[in-house]
């Protein structure tokens, strides 16, 4: 059974303070990684697809990671408005989702 | 763009009463889904539809059902609902049914059933 799981569950930063989130699978056949954005009252707004290990895709101040078993989110010097749910999903015979990290920044 | 269109936003039932949610996406996509998502469960898969005219059982199907009624819309009905169908209820769609697409949601109906 494919599984995917995001740590932490929270994370609490300041503004301008760099980290990264996590998300480890195990799937059979990797083909490929989604990560979404999702606000309070909101569906998940997709960021990035990576395809391959090795892959990196950028977006302002994020950048998704792909290796062969996990997939990180960095975002480098955050500010307020990234506070957010930030959730991975890996294909399967459909959409397998973690269950995300709570991300809030404080100014 | 309106993109994924859900209605209504919020509804409160009583057990045994029957609804019907409503999606439509204006993207020209082939594959429509519903999930539920629940804190602390993430987003699980209720049913989607591949194509127009298709529609197939995802991870949690028990007590609900779908129609496809054309190429932009996909119903999901509770035919009578229970208070473990309390959650917040997600359409999505994609360009097609492959795995590899990413899927755009709507804003999601937030179900209470009392």
């Amino acid at each position: 059974e494919d599984q995917v799981t995001q740590s932490p569950e929270a994370l609490r930063l300041q503004e301008g303070e760099s980290s990264s989130l996590n998300c480890s699978y195990t799937v059979s056949g990797l083909r490929g990684l989604f990560w979404y954005r999702q606000d309070p009252g909101k569906g998940p707004e997709f960021l990035f697809t990576l395809y391959s290990a090795g892959e990196e895709k950028e977006k302002e101040r994020l950048k998704a990671t792909l290796t062969k078993k996990e997939s990180f989110l960095h975002i480098t010097a955050p500010k307020p408005e990234d506070s957010a749910t930030y959730l991975c999903a890996v294909p399967s015979t459909t959409l397998t989702f973690g269950s995300g990290t709570r991300l809030q920044v404080q100014p | 763009n309106a993109g994924v269109t859900q209605t209504p936003k919020f509804q409160v039932l009583k057990t045994g009463q029957s609804m019907t949610l409503q999606c439509a996406q204006d993207m020209n996509h082939n594959s429509m889904y519903w999930y539920r998502q629940d804190p602390g469960m993430g987003l699980r898969l209720i049913y989607y539809s591949a194509s127009e005219g298709t529609t197939d059982k995802g991870e949690v199907p028990n007590g609900y059902n779908v129609s496809r009624l054309n190429k932009r819309e996909f119903s999901l009905r509770l035919e009578s609902a229970a208070p473990s169908q309390t959650s917040v209820y997600f359409c999505a769609s994609s360009t097609s049914g492959g795995a590899r697409q990413p899927q755009h949601f709507g804003d999601g109906t937030r179900l209470s059933i009392l």
